[in-house]
């Protein structure tokens, strides 16, 4: 069964410094991968998606991510955090493309000025 | 504006009222989604419509029910709710399977 899991409940970075949210997934074949956001009091916005191709790929608001089969991972990094960045990130999986995705548990990131 | 608009934006409910959760989105999309999200629990896909035929049903409570009467306008029909049934409820749209979901704020709902 498809999985996904995300190991950090919370971090805390200063404005500025380097982020790494970790993710790791459970998929039989090659997955569809994806990073959301969501601020308080709002749904969910794509930062980014992995179909194929590059495992490098890029997102909105800086933000990129490596898809690593070896490791079952997909890693999301910024390399300055602002302010901003605060809010809560989730890794999703899915079979069909879009659709019927799975989703993390999240990771709440604080951002101390 | 995310195109996506659900109301109400909060709901106080007991367990044996009966309410409406409405989702209209404005973006010419074709599938509509509803999640539950509740607190230390990963999102969880409760229904999935496609042009307004349901084809998703992940083993959501009866007292649950969805309506889709266009494309443009899904309901969540609840009735005879429990206090875990507490959450934040998305709605979501996407133009075909293989396309972004879109999501709105969500309606909080509490269950006393």
């Amino acid at each position: 069964a498809q999985s996904v899991t995300q190991p950090d409940i919370h971090i805390t970075v200063s404005e500025g410094a380097s982020l790494e949210l970790r993710c790791n997934y459970s998929y039989g074949a090659t997955p569809y991968l994806f990073w959301y956001v969501q601020s308080p009091g709002q749904g969910l916005q794509l930062l980014l998606k992995y179909f194929s191709g590059d495992t490098l790929v890029q997102g909105i608001k800086g933000f990129e991510a490596e898809f690593k089969r070896s490791q079952s991972s997909f890693n999301l990094r910024k390399p300055s955090v602002h302010w901003s960045d605060a809010a809560e990130y989730f890794c999703a999986v899915g079979s069909g493309g879009y659709n019927k995705l799975i989703f993390g548990a999240g990771t709440r990131l604080a951002v101390h000025p | 504006e995310t195109g996506v608009t659900q109301t109400p934006r909060h709901l106080v409910m007991g367990m044996t009222n009966k309410k409406s959760l409405k989702c209209e989105q404005h973006l010419g999309h074709n599938a509509m989604y509803w999640y539950k999200q509740s607190a230390k629990k990963p999102l969880e896909l409760m229904f999935v419509y496609s042009l307004e035929e349901r084809v998703e049903n992940n083993s959501v409570p009866s007292r649950f029910s969805p309506e889709c009467p266009n494309s443009s306008h899904l309901f969540l029909h609840l009735h005879t709710l429990q206090p875990e049934d507490s959450a934040l409820y998305l709605c979501a749209s996407s133009r075909d399977s293989n396309s972004p979901l879109h999501f709105g704020n969500g309606t909080r709902l509490t269950v006393t």
